[in-house]
Formats: C-alpha cells, sequence, structure tokens
C-alpha cells in the first residue's frame, strides 16, 4: 500500500515566524511532489510541486525534497494569519495518479 | 474563465437513492479526475480518466461509476447511496503529458446520505 504520512496538526506558529511542514512517502519510484494549500470549506489549491533533491523557493515558500530520506517539506517564511489552513502533500505514483497525505492544519496566531 | 465547475454543490440523499454528480472544465485539458475528501483522510481517487474516452479506477470505485462524456465534461454517478458515501467529492482536471502539472480543483459537492 503507498502512502503519504503527514502530521495531521495543528501546527500553531507565531505571526512573523517560519512554519515547516514535513510529509514522507513510501513509494521509492515516486517522482513528482506537491504542495497545495487548502482553506476550509475550499477546494484546495497548488502551492509548489518540486521533482529534484535539494530546495525550491516561490516567494516565502520553499519546498525542500529529500528522496533518499523519503520526505519532502515546506517551509513558509513570515508567516501571515491568512497561512492558516490545511497543507496537503500529493505524491504522483504513476503516469495520472496522486496519493495524498491528510494534511496538516497549520494556525498563524496574530 | 471558469475553470472546474461542479454541481451540485451540496445533496441529501436517502440510502438506495441515485444521483449523478456534473462535472465540466473549460482549460481543454486531457485528464479529469474524481475524488473523494472524508475528515482526518486524504483526498482519495475514486476514477479518472486520463483522456477522452478512458476511464480507469482508481483507489476506491466500488459503488460509483463515471462516464467521460467528451473532453470537457466527467460524471460521476452513485446507483444506490449508502451512509458509507457521506463525503465531500471534488472533481479536478489536468494535463498530465508530464508528472509535474498542477491539478486544478472545482468547488466541491458535500453529499450526505441519511
Amino acid at each position: 500500500q503507498k502512502e503519504v504520512e503527514q502530521n495531521s496538526g495543528p501546527l500553531s506558529v507565531p505571526e512573523g515566524a517560519i512554519a515547516s511542514l514535513n510529509c514522507t512517502y513510501s513509494d521509492r519510484g515516486s517522482q513528482s511532489f506537491f504542495w497545495y494549500r487548502q482553506y476550509s470549506g475550499k477546494s484546495p489549491e497548488l502551492i509548489m510541486f518540486i521533482y529534484s533533491n535539494g530546495d525550491k523557493e516561490d516567494g516565502r515558500f520553499t519546498a525542500q525534497l529529500n528522496k533518499a530520506s523519503q520526505y519532502v517539506s515546506l517551509l513558509i517564511r513570515d508567516s501571515q494569519p491568512s497561512d492558516s489552513a490545511t497543507y496537503l502533500c500529493a505524491v504522483n505514483i504513476a503516469n495520472y495518479q496522486l496519493i495524498w497525505g491528510a494534511g496538516t492544519k497549520l494556525i498563524i496566531k496574530p | 474563465n471558469a475553470g472546474v465547475t461542479q454541481t451540485p454543490k451540496f445533496q441529501v440523499l436517502k440510502t438506495g437513492q441515485s444521483m449523478t454528480l456534473q462535472c465540466a472544465q473549460d482549460m481543454n485539458h486531457n485528464s479529469m479526475y474524481w475524488y473523494r475528501q472524508d475528515p482526518g483522510m486524504g483526498l482519495r481517487l475514486i476514477y479518472y480518466s486520463a483522456s477522452e474516452g478512458t476511464t480507469d479506477k482508481g483507489e476506491v470505485p466500488n459503488g460509483y461509476n463515471v462516464s467521460r462524456l467528451n473532453k470537457r465534461e466527467f460524471s460521476l454517478r452513485l446507483e444506490s447511496a449508502a451512509p458509507s458515501q457521506t463525503s465531500v467529492y471534488f472533481c479536478a482536471s489536468s494535463e498530465f503529458r508530464t508528472a509535474n502539472t498542477e491539478a486544478f480543483f472545482g468547488q466541491g459537492t458535500r453529499l450526505t446520505v441519511v
């Protein structure tokens, strides 16, 4: 059974601090990794994807991938109250298919 | 530009009733998906259609059927609803010619089976 694991949280972070979200996956053949944000009652929206080992930065967001250890993380710098949401990690297991983690609920405290 | 549109947004069914969830995308994507999302669980793939004319089972297909009506539309049918099918359903589309392509989601359908 191919799995994606995330800490469900909630993860509480003060405004302006760095939020660190982690995800581990079981399928060593996975090639692409995605972070989606989902506000309560809304649909998921893509924040970033990464497919090479190392870091990928986009504004306040940095995705980190370590294929040897089978984990991917998302860092949010200068956290804002608007970042409060559930963050979903998704991993491709084959063409056209993604396996999703259950998500980490992030709360940014003003 | 509407993106992915799914209907209805809310639905209450009695056990044994049937219904069809409709989904349409206007982004000219080849691939479309139906997911369900339950509390404490990730999105689980019900069925997908890699391209027009093809459909395949995902992780949790039992109790559901799908139809890829054309490139734009992908419907999900519950033939005999059960309380275990109470969930939030999302339709999504993408262009998965490579594995690094964003999936766009509809606004979701909140289904309750009583």
